[in-house]
């Protein structure tokens, strides 16, 4: 069965530092990979996807992550954090197995804080 | 402007008193989804329409009841709230005609169920 992993329920960064919000993920067939972002009292919008072609993939608000099938990851960077990147984060993995349908799996989510 | 509309944003209720959360999308999408989201478990599916009239269950569809007579909206129904069902729950919808693993989901901005 399909699985993903966030690593770190809670991540806090200082404004202008690095941000890493790790995703590992369980599949049978090649999957399809996403990143959501929820701002506080709103609903999910999408920062970026991974379906095929080049590994790195570049999103809005300066994200980007990197699929890498060896270690079934798909980390979230940025290099600067700001203030308003406050937000909980959602890896999410899409089951491409079934014939006519493909399930998409959610992990638990990572809250990011950005410290002044 | 696209956007996928949920109504209410809050509800408070009594145990056993019937409820409906509507959910109404302007995009033409025919993919449509209810999920809710708790702490530390991310988004978990409820229940799914590929079309009009064609609804199936996800992941945790006990206590819930959905339709779709028509394209736009995907009401949920919760016949006999119980306090476990306190959640907050967002609908989503998408282009993608094998659901939204291979496309996007577009989200409504939730509504937070208090059950007492």
């Amino acid at each position: 069965a399909q699985s993903v992993t966030q690593l770190g329920s809670h991540v806090s960064v200082s404004e202008g530092a690095l941000v890493l919000l790790r995703c590992n993920y369980s599949s049978s067939v090649p999957p399809y990979l996403f990143w959501y972002v929820q701002y506080p009292n709103q609903g999910l919008q999408l920062l970026l996807k991974y379906t095929t072609g080049a590994t790195l993939v570049k999103g809005i608000n300066g994200f980007e992550a990197e699929f890498k099938k060896s270690e079934t990851s798909f980390h979230l960077t940025k290099p600067s954090a700001h203030m308003s990147d406050a937000a909980e984060y959602f890896c999410a993995v899409s089951d491409r197995s079934r014939t006519s349908y493909d399930k998409v799996i959610f992990g638990p989510g990572t809250s990011l804080s950005v410290i002044p | 402007e696209a956007q996928v509309t949920q109504n209410p944003r809050y509800l408070i209720t009594v145990t056993g008193k019937k409820l409906t959360v509507t959910c109404s999308q302007n995009m033409n999408h025919e993919y449509m989804s209810w999920y809710r989201q708790d702490p530390g478990l991310g988004l978990r599916q409820i229940y799914y329409s590929m079309n009009v009239e064609v609804t199936d269950k996800g992941d945790v569809p006990e206590g819930y009841k959905v339709s779709r007579k028509e394209k736009r909206n995907f009401p949920l129904i919760l016949e006999s709230p119980s306090p476990n069902q306190t959640s907050l729950y967002f609908c989503a919808s998408s282009y993608g005609d094998r659901g939204w693993g291979n496309t996007e989901a577009f989200f409504g901005q939730g509504t937070r169920l208090t059950v007492v």
